[in-house]
């Protein structure tokens, strides 16, 4: 099946730094990826849709300026976070949605720690 | 508003049979997708549904009936390494994910 991957798995960042997160899509062209955020014990929580060559949708309470997302390319995606601090601690998944449509493969996910 | 709905936890016996079910109200259907999620781990993806009736993949299989909201996840001949989340979700008429809060399932011996 295809695969995204996702990297790093883990990261240890100290407060007031940023943090860039890669989703590659390798072996099909993604025009699509989602970025979720996992809280402990609770469901997928998707941040935004980044689409290729263009600005990412953002959903509702989620700040573009401190989650910056860029789409440069069809198999890459990045999540940035910005300036992070405790609270932005979490599990952040990407998905991409494969060229027939349905989106069914997700990255290893990233374990945050901010410090 | 959106809504998928599956219970919190389940405890099985290891050897037997579980069914987890998922009721939805979503403003459209473009299929419903079953995952395994193992704590500290990305979800797996297990099924995609879209059309009526029962999909078998070996010891996990699929059903759903549109009309009536409903999907359930089938889990035969329980391992202990099946302990974990299975995520229920379904894809709206925007092809975006509606995410279920996951049913915990305990596998005991």
């Amino acid at each position: 099946g295809a695969v995204v991957s996702q990297h790093p798995s883990r990261v240890i960042c100290k407060s007031g730094t940023s943090v860039k997160i890669e989703c590659r899509s390798l072996d099909f062209q993604a025009t699509t990826m989602f970025w979720y955020r996992q809280f402990p014990k609770k469901s997928l929580m998707l941040m935004a849709t980044s689409n290729e060559g263009s600005k990412a949708t953002y959903e509702q309470g989620v700040e573009k300026d401190k989650f910056l997302i860029n789409h440069a390319s069809l198999t890459l995606s990045t999540l940035t976070v910005t300036s992070a601090h405790p609270e932005d601690s979490s599990f952040y998944i990407c998905s991409a949605r494969t060229p027939q449509g349905t989106e069914a493969f997700f990255g290893q996910g990233t374990r945050l720690t901010v410090v | 508003g959106q809504n998928i709905d599956q219970p919190t936890e389940m405890t099985a016996t290891e050897g037997a049979i579980v069914q987890i079910n998922c009721t939805y109200q979503t403003s459209g259907f473009n299929g419903l997708f079953w995952y395994q999620q193992h704590a500290g781990e990305a979800p797996t993806f297990l099924s995609y549904n879209v059309l009526d009736g029962l999909e078998e993949k070996g010891r996990f299989s699929s059903f759903l009936s549109r009309s009536k909201g409903y999907s359930y996840l089938l889990l035969k001949e329980l391992q202990m390494k099946d302990s974990a989340s299975y995520l229920c979700a379904v894809m709206d008429s925007n092809y975006q994910l509606i995410w279920g809060a996951g049913t915990k399932l305990i596998i005991k011996p």
